[in-house]
């Protein structure tokens, strides 16, 4: 069973915080790792992708890989109410081709 | 605004009807995908078509029937559904080859069987 597992949460942050969003995947053999925003009724976004261990970062949003402990994560800097969604961790599991297994997802709620 | 377009956007269909969902993406992408997401469950693949060549089939009953009629269209053709396939229903597309294939999605189907 290919599992990509996550905190549903709700998570909930000061505006201003960091906000930590956490991600944790069976397949030791997965190389490509997503992170998605989906606001409620709405269909998910991509905020970021990382493929290699290490730190990824693009304006607030800082994603961590770390292939060793099967572990991948979300950092939001400077966190607004804005957003305030739920966050996707996808991955892409060795041998399926090219398509994501995807997390339950993490409620965050960024409070004024 | 995604490049991804689904019709319709909400649909309410009896347990004996036929309806179908239809996706269009104008990204240039040659993958497309079927998505279902349901209230407390992860997104759950359905379908994969490459070159409009169904790749994948991830154990959908038949009254799912896919239809890639070429790398730009995807259909999702529906029947004798009952009240535990509503869900959003979402389609998304990529570009297979690029690193990391990564996958835009449209604005989903909220489909409601009755």
């Amino acid at each position: 069973q290919k599992e990509v597992e996550q905190n549903s949460g709700p998570l909930s942050v000061p505006e201003g915080a960091i906000a930590s969003l956490n991600c944790t995947y069976s397949d030791r053999g997965s190389q490509s790792f997503f992170w998605y925003r989906q606001y409620s009724g709405k269909s998910p976004e991509l905020i970021m992708s990382i493929y290699s261990n290490g730190d990824k970062e693009d304006g607030r949003f800082t994603a961590q890989l770390n292939k060793a402990s099967q572990y991948v994560s979300l950092l939001i800097r400077d966190s607004q109410p804005s957003d305030s969604a739920t966050y996707l961790c996808a991955v892409i599991p060795p041998g399926s081709g090219y398509a994501l297994n995807f997390g339950k997802g993490t409620s965050l709620l960024v409070t004024p | 605004e995604t490049g991804v377009t689904q019709t319709p956007r909400h649909l309410v269909m009896g347990m004996t009807n036929k309806k179908s969902l239809k996706c269009e993406q104008h990204l240039g992408h040659n993958a497309m995908y079927w998505y279902k997401q349901s209230a407390k469950k992860p997104l759950e693949l359905m379908f994969v078509y490459n070159f409009k060549e169904q790749t994948e089939n991830n154990s959908v009953p038949s009254r799912f029937s896919p239809e890639c009629p070429n790398s730009s269209h995807l259909f999702l053709h529906l029947h004798t559904l009952q009240p535990e396939d509503s869900a959003l229903y979402l389609c998304a597309s990529s570009q297979d080859g690029g690193e990391g294939n990564t996958i835009y999605f449209g604005e989903g189907s909220w489909l409601t069987v009755v």
